[in-house]
C-alpha cells in the first residue's frame, strides 16, 4: 500500500542530545514536509522540500535540519539547539497539482 | 500574525444534531481551502476541499461553505456521530505557493451519544 511511514512512533531523548526522525514515502511524490503540533496550536511548519536536494526553512526552523538525498526520504534531525523540543511531529507528502497533503502517523518526542 | 484562525478550540454536539466548525482567513491570496482530521497521536487525514471558484461542496455528511467576501468557510456534519469526534483543522493555500498550506489553530469537536 502507497503510504507514509515515520518512525519511531515514540522517543524519548536527554536534553543536549541530537535526535533523527525517519520520514519515507512511496507515493512518487515530490515534495515533502515536516510539521510539529504542540497541544493547543495548529501545525506549524519547520521545513519543507519541492524536489530532491533541495529543501527550504519553514516557520520555525531554527533547531531543526533536514536532508533530501533520495525523493522518498526526508529525515528531520531535531538538534541540541531546540529550546523546547517536546512536541508531536508531522510529516507530509504532496503532489505539486490537489494541494491535499497526505500526513504519517506522526512521532511524539519526549525531552527528559 | 495568524493567517488562518478558528477561534473556537472546542465544540460539543449531540449525536444526530449538526456539527459546524468555523474558519476565517486574512489573506486574500488565498483561493484553496481544506479540512482535515485528526485523531489523538495519529497524523491528520484529509476529509474535504473547495477552491475559491465554488461556494459550496459536498461529500456526504461533510458540507463545507465559503463566503469569499467575508473571508470565511465552515465546515458542516450532518448528522454528527461520536466517531467524528476528533480535531478538525482548516487549512489555507494560494496557487503559485507550492502547496505551502497554512493551518488553523484547530477545533476539537466532541459529539456525545
Amino acid at each position: 500500500d502507497g503510504g507514509i511511514t515515520q518512525s519511531p512512533k515514540y522517543l524519548f531523548r536527554k536534553e543536549g542530545q541530537n535526535v533523527t526522525l525517519s520520514c519515507e514515502q512511496n507515493l512518487n511524490h515530490d515534495a515533502m514536509y515536516w510539521y510539529r503540533q504542540d497541544p493547543g496550536q495548529g501545525l506549524r511548519l519547520i521545513y519543507y522540500s519541492q524536489i530532491v536536494n533541495d529543501f527550504q526553512k519553514g516557520d520555525i526552523a531554527e533547531g531543526y535540519s533536514v536532508s533530501r538525498e533520495k525523493k522518498e526520504s526526508f529525515p528531520l534531525t531535531v538538534t541540541s539547539a531546540q529550546k523546547n523540543p517536546t512536541a508531536f511531529y508531522l510529516c507530509a507528502s504532496s503532489t505539486d497539482i490537489t494541494g491535499e497533503l497526505f500526513f504519517g502517523e506522526g512521532s511524539r518526542l519526549t525531552v527528559l | 500574525d495568524q493567517q488562518v484562525k478558528q477561534n473556537s478550540p472546542s465544540l460539543s454536539v449531540q449525536e444526530g444534531r449538526i456539527s459546524i466548525l468555523n474558519c476565517d482567513y486574512t489573506n486574500s491570496m488565498f483561493d484553496y481551502f481544506l479540512w482535515y482530521k485528526k485523531y489523538p497521536a495519529e497524523g491528520p487525514t484529509f476529509l474535504i476541499s473547495i477552491s475559491s471558484i465554488k461556494d459550496k461542496n459536498e461529500d456526504g455528511r461533510f458540507t463545507v461553505f465559503l463566503n469569499k467576501s467575508a473571508k470565511h468557510l465552515s465546515l458542516h456534519i450532518v448528522p454528527s456521530q461520536p466517531g467524528d469526534s476528533a480535531v478538525y483543522f482548516c487549512a489555507a493555500s494560494a496557487l503559485g505557493a507550492g502547496n505551502m498550506l497554512t493551518f488553523g489553530g484547530g477545533t476539537r469537536l466532541m459529539v456525545k451519544p
